[in-house]
């Protein structure tokens, strides 16, 4: 089973909106990372945060994470047509076997 | 550096048909896995590799091989295609240790009839 979910599933917004997407976990953790899917493409790495992290920004960009809610947010400032794209949190566990488990995605739309 | 490379990009196969896609990354990643993509269940692990010559399964590896003869290369074999395999298959590659982001290949889109 899956161990991160994202909500919202789609989200559309006008250019220079900020997007929020949530994604939660069931278990303890190392880190979390965030990743971005362009249309057609592989994903590509956005940001990590550590477990013992509460935010992190890059760019445009801002996590935050609660290791008590197994909860984790990204944010984008400022939003670009060029943002379009499906979001996906990634999580490691705490058990040491070093697999990654991928959330089902956020669909952004920033409109022009 | 061409980074994580996927061949085919795109294949269509006949039920009961094997063939292996392939993976390579020139990064000298120690870690390597395969992944299932299918519409709204996001990604599913298949299979990784830890080095060569060290393979495990992931959550979905029923019909699929991997084995890890070079540090480069990372091919997915499915034995006897059935429609269920109908997905797209990303390939990845990281650094051993903790808390390392994954690179992505394209993807291969293949399509069992």
């Amino acid at each position: 089973s899956q161990q991160g979910e994202e909500d919202p599933q789609a989200l559309s917004i006008q250019e220079g909106e900020n997007a929020t997407m949530n994604c939660s976990y069931k278990t303890s953790i190392n880190n979390l990372q965030w990743y971005r899917q362009n249309s057609g493409r592989g994903l590509v790495h956005l940001i990590l945060i550590r477990s013992n992290e509460r935010e992190k920004h890059s760019g445009r960009l801002r996590v935050t994470l609660d290791t008590s809610k197994k909860s984790s947010s990204l944010l984008i400032t400022a939003s670009r047509a060029a943002d379009t794209a499906s979001y996906f949190c990634a999580t490691d566990s705490t058990s040491g076997t070093y697999k990654y488990i991928f959330g089902t995605g956020t669909r952004l739309k920033v409109l022009a | 550096n061409a980074g994580v490379t996927q061949t085919p990009k795109f294949q269509v196969l006949k039920t009961g048909q094997s063939m292996t896609l392939q993976c390579a990354q020139d990064m000298n990643h120690e870690y390597m896995s395969w992944y299932r993509q299918d519409p709204g269940m996001g990604l599913r692990l298949i299979h990784y590799s830890v080095g060569a010559g060290i393979t495990d399964q992931g959550e979905v590896p029923n019909g699929y091989n991997v084995s890890r003869s070079t540090t480069e290369d990372f091919p997915l074999r499915l034995l006897s295609a059935a429609p269920s395999q109908t997905s797209v298959y990303f390939c990845a590659s990281r650094v051993q240790g903790n808390a390392q982001p994954q690179h992505f290949g394209d993807g291969t889109r293949l399509s069992i009839l």
